[in-house]
């Protein structure tokens, strides 16, 4: 099975803190995705990379930076962490491909950080 | 990108068959239709894929009409942990994804 690995699922920090946030995926996926999930607004995409030192901005990248050196790792940065960062982060990976029931584009998850910044 | 549009909630009761609508009237040729399933806490996990037709597995079926601008998710005989958060997300995996709101199903015993 496809694992998706978040280094911390739950994480407290303080207003200013730098902030890293890991996701490791075992199955040589090409893409990789970070989303946040808040009550009443649904998953928001934050960045995403379609290859190693590739990224492209979300919907909501303001305050947040992206690091993919290597295929298997993508972490999430908060330079300066805010309080309004305060949300349950969501790493997930997908293969490229083509073909009906090929198993492409389907994205696996994580189980999530949840972040807490006071 | 496709936008999409589902039912917001739906109640069921134990034992029915739901059928969970979405449209999505701008999907492109390359999309595929991938639903998704996700309980409180936890990141949504794959429940089924298809492009055209019907695609059916252990848990759900597909069904896909000929013009692709809709899709429905048809889950038989649900149980209570069924209950959950269901997105529809139309791919070709070469943009950016976004999720829509989902439907939120509850399953009353």
């Amino acid at each position: 099975d496809v694992k998706v690995t978040q280094s911390s699922r739950y994480l407290v920090k303080r207003t200013g803190e730098k902030v890293f946030l890991e996701c490791v995926q075992d199955m040589d996926h090409e893409n990789m995705f970070w989303y946040r999930q808040d009550p009443g607004l649904g998953l928001r995409l934050i960045y995403f990379s379609y290859d190693v030192k590739m990224k492209e901005k979300g919907d909501i990248p303001e305050g947040y930076s992206v690091s993919r050196e290597k295929k298997e790792r993508f972490s999430l940065i908060l330079e300066s962490a805010s309080t309004n960062q305060t949300s349950m982060y969501l790493c997930a990976s997908s293969r490229t491909g083509t073909g009906a029931l090929s198993g492409a584009n389907v994205l696996t998850f994580g189980a999530g950080s949840r972040l807490t910044v006071l | 990108l496709a936008k999409t549009t589902q039912p917001i909630s739906m109640d069921s009761y134990e034992g029915q068959e739901v059928n969970i609508t979405c449209s999505h009237n701008n999907i492109a040729t390359n999309d595929y239709i991938t639903w998704y399933q996700q309980f409180p806490s936890q990141g949504p996990r794959f429940i089924i894929q298809g492009y055209k037709t019907k695609v059916t597995n252990e848990v759900a079926s597909l069904f896909i009409p000929a013009d692709r601008k809709s899709s429905t998710l048809s889950l038989p005989r649900v149980s209570l942990s069924d209950t959950a958060v269901y997105y529809c997300l139309p791919w070709g995996g070469y943009n950016k994804l976004i999720f829509g709101a989902g439907t939120r199903l509850a399953v009353h015993p």
